[in-house]
């Protein structure tokens, strides 16, 4: 069965300073993997997805992410973050094997300093 | 844009009574799904249906049931609500049978706060 992990439960960051989000999977197949942010009071709105191709991928709100097979890794990254950043991330992953259903992981809020 | 609504933003039930939480999408998708969200844990598929009348158990039905009459609303039914369903319940959607081949994402709805007293 396919698991993803988050290992950062909450990262607190300052306003225009860089942002990591990890993301590990277990999977023996391709996976397609998803990074969602929920703000407060919202549903999950998709930032970007892996599916093939290009292993670097970019998002909306300035967001990229990179696939890296050999680390089992699609971690999420910012290169200046807004105040308006200040949300949970969580990275979600799917697989042929696994039809429709994705797999999320625990998650990780951001906190952002002014 | 896709539209995935839920009935109600914040619900809260008794011990045993018998709880609807209903879900509508807009866009003829054939994929449903419900999670419920608890701190730490992420989201945990409870029960998911490719078409109308299907249904198929995710990772933790215990507790509840669903129903899929029309193909634009997926109802999540807990019988007899119990404290440990206190929780965030979210509804998506995701467009075909074949979204797997294509990397399709799933579409989520703003969520129900369900608490149970």
């Amino acid at each position: 069965a396919q698991s993803v992990t988050q290992p950062d439960i909450h990262i607190t960051v300052s306003e225009g300073a860089s942002l990591e989000l990890r993301c590990n999977y277990s999977y023996g197949a391709t996976p397609y993997l998803f990074w969602y942010v929920q703000s407060p009071g919202q549903g999950l709105q998709l930032l970007l997805k892996y599916f093939s191709g290009d292993t670097l991928v970019q998002g909306i709100k300035g967001f990229e992410a990179e696939f890296k097979r050999s680390q089992s890794s699609f971690n999420l990254r910012k290169p200046s973050v807004h105040w308006s950043d200040a949300a949970e991330y969580f990275c979600a992953v799917g697989a042929r094997a696994a039809g429709n259903k994705l797999t999320f992981g625990g998650g990780t809020r951001v906190l952002v300093k002014p | 844009d896709v539209k995935v609504t839920q009935s109600s933003r914040y619900l809260v039930k008794r011990t045993g009574e018998k709880v609807f939480l209903e879900c509508v999408q807009d866009m003829d998708h054939e994929n449903m799904f419900w999670y419920r969200q608890d701190p730490g844990l992420g989201l945990r598929l409870i029960y998911f249906s490719y078409d109308v009348k299907m249904k198929e158990k995710g990772d933790i039905p215990e507790g509840y049931s669903v129903s899929r009459e029309k193909k634009e609303r997926f109802s999540l039914i807990l019988e007899s609500a119990s404290t440990n369903q206190t929780s965030m319940y979210l509804c998506a959607s995701s467009p075909s049978r074949t979204s797997v081949l294509k990397g399709d994402e799933q579409f989520f709805g703003p969520g129900t706060r369900l608490t149970v007293l």
